[in-house]
């Protein structure tokens, strides 16, 4: 399964933007490359996810590096419900889903 | 629809016995899998199935841990000879198969306690 790296957990302010960095040099030419996020005592729900160009929906926008081996999640004004584990995953098509520990975003009011 | 809903929610059990879950996934989707996360850690992979086929085992599945979905629709988790390492959530999570890379559906979990 292909890798991906991010940092154990990050911090940032109520209603500022928030960058949420991944990792994926060993990402293959098939792999999408999915976000999601758990808040506490919840199950993952789904965020975002894209191939080659950024991506824009209700929650998130994701931006993909040009050679595709980073990724980063925008948050474009946090709150205080942003805060959980968002995790970055690569997947194959329609290939199962593996996690990683993800990062563990705190936000301050 | 009301999202995949997964029975039950705790169940607390003594060492030795056996136990088993339900998950319920979203009507129209033919994928299902099963995840087990402990504290602090990502939810980790279990199997998955297509329809009724089970698709893929992980290791990390032991021969205590059994796993059906016999019409297609809702899938059972059994555990047999529960030990205290079994402690854990559970997840089930549904999507689709048909159009590529769909999002995965998760229910809120079954938490495990093995005494």
């Amino acid at each position: 399964d292909a890798k991906t790296t991010q940092p154990n957990s990050m911090e940032s302010n109520e209603e500022e933007p928030v960058h949420l960095p991944c990792n994926h040099s060993t990402i293959s030419g098939t792999d999408y490359i999915h976000w999601y996020r758990q808040l506490p005592s919840q199950g993952p729900e789904y965020v975002i996810h894209g191939l080659t160009s950024n991506v824009n929906n209700r929650m998130a926008s994701l931006a993909i590096a040009e050679d595709r081996k980073s990724s980063t999640l925008i948050l474009h004004r946090a709150t205080l419900r942003d805060a959980a584990v968002y995790y970055c995953i690569l997947r194959d098509r329609d290939d199962k889903i593996i996690f990683g520990k993800g990062t563990r975003l705190h936000i301050l009011p | 629809d009301t999202g995949v809903s997964q029975d039950p929610r705790h169940k607390i059990t003594k060492r030795g016995q056996n136990v088993t879950f339900r998950c319920d996934p979203i009507s129209e989707h033919n994928r299902l899998y099963w995840y087990r996360q402990t504290l602090g850690q990502g939810p980790e992979f279990l199997t998955y199935f297509q329809n009724e086929a089970q698709l893929e085992k992980s290791r990390l599945l032991s021969n205590r841990f059994s796993a059906e979905r016999p019409k297609g629709s809702f899938s059972t988790l059994e555990i047999q000879r529960t030990e205290q390492g079994d402690s854990a959530m559970y997840l089930c999570a549904s999507s689709r198969s048909d159009r590529a890379n769909t999002e995965a559906f998760f229910g809120q979990g079954t938490r495990l306690t093995v005494v």
